[in-house]
Order: C-alpha cells, then structure tokens, then sequence
C-alpha cells in the first residue's frame, strides 16, 4: 500500500490563481481531510469526509472547496489563491470504525503564494 | 476553544524516560485521548489512544488518570529521535469525529 498520497509536494503561485492539490489513499479509508499547518503553529483543519458525496468544514474552510466523488480521492480547491494561502497542507486518512481513531497522513504540500 | 491543555515545551536527557502531561479536565464519557508526534515538518504520526485504562504499546505508555481529566504519555527511554512536537487530543468515540489538533509539546531530548 502506498498509504496517502499528495500531489504536488510543492507549488508556487501568483494571487488569483486556482489551484488543485490531489490526495489519493489506496487503504479503502471512508474519513479523509485536509489541515493546513503555517509555521510555528499547530495543525488546523480545513475541511474533511465521512465518506464518499459526503464533506463538512472545518476549523478554517474559507477559500477552499472540497469534494468527494471517490472512496480513494479527496481533493483541496483553491479558487482564487491569496499570499495567507502561503501554507503546508496536509491530507489525512482512517477508517470510520468506531475506535480505531488513527488517522494516516500523507507527506505534505508545501504552498507558496506571491 | 482548546480540548486539552499541554506545556509548550519540555526538555528530556536521552535514555531517560520521556513524562509528557495533558490536561482534558472537559473530557467526556465516550471521548478518547489520543497522542500524535510530529517530527520536524513530516506529517503527523499516531502514537497511542485510550479511554480509560492504561495502554501501552511498542512507541510508548499512556497513563490516564482514574477521573480522565489528565493523563501523562511515557516515552520509557527517549532518543535524540523523539524530538518532536506531541500532540493530545480528546476525540469522540465515532469515526465521524474530527481530529483537531492543539499547539502540543515541543519536546527536545538532549544527548
């Protein structure tokens, strides 16, 4: 299993473009989301999925679009990119069994917005 | 508002035992206290989780105390590689629930 998967590892973009950060998890996990994490501070939760068709906000969701259309991929939209944008993002992965609790993270994107 | 409360950070002689405290004095009856690490700018890594009873598995110890309002992660014998930030997090017993994260304990174990 290669776990979770995101793409790309890094970006640079100008203020008012889109971009999409991909993440991928082959482990057949129904809960997925998204943290972004700025330096010296904690993770904050962007948005996440209970499952398929099925996506909720979180601590921090303005600017960010998600959707769920695939057990295995949850994507993270940024429709007009903004410098406090500037951020490491992380996707995240674990079962919906009650319990189990481990979340499973991917390697990180790093963003860069001028 | 803030689950859990941890010091900011704590320092750990290598080869000592690593004793990292939380406060979760709101936790409720179905909520479990989970601890994640985060080395250097990697993801995250889940460490060990517990409702009531002690546990302990091949990372470290977790000791949750008999009225659950705190609980102390043990690192039995900490290397220059625990250094990192560890993260307590009081999360419902469903799956549905997300994780959130505080600003956890930035550990540094010296040589």
């Amino acid at each position: 299993n290669a776990g979770v998967t995101q793409t790309p590892k890094f970006q640079v973009l100008k203020t008012g473009q889109s971009m999409t950060l991909q993440c991928a998890q082959d482990m057949n996990h129904e809960y997925m989301s998204w943290y972004r994490q700025d330096p010296g501070m904690g993770l904050r939760l962007i948005h996440y999925s209970v499952g398929a068709g099925i996506t909720d906000q979180g601590e921090v969701p303005n600017g960010y679009n998600v959707s769920r259309s695939t057990t295995e991929d949850f994507p993270l939209r940024l429709l007009s990119a903004a410098p406090s944008q500037t951020s490491v993002y992380f996707c995240a992965s674990s079962r919906r069994t009650s319990g189990s609790g481990e979340l499973f993270f991917g390697e990180g994107s790093r963003l860069t917005v001028l | 508002d803030a689950k859990t409360t941890q010091p900011t950070s704590m320092d750990c002689a290598e080869g000592r035992a690593a004793n990292l405290p939380c406060n979760h004095s709101t936790i409720s009856g179905n909520e479990y206290v989970y601890w994640y690490r985060q080395i250097h700018s990697q993801g995250p890594q889940y460490i060990i989780h517990g409702l009531k009873n002690n546990e302990t598995n091949e990372m470290a110890s977790l000791i949750i105390t008999e009225d659950r309002k705190s609980s102390t992660l043990i690192l039995p014998h900490a290397t220059l590689r625990d250094t990192a930030v560890y993260y307590c997090i009081v999360r419902g017993y469903s799956g549905n629930t997300p994780l959130v994260f505080g600003k956890g304990t930035r550990l540094s174990v010296i040589a």
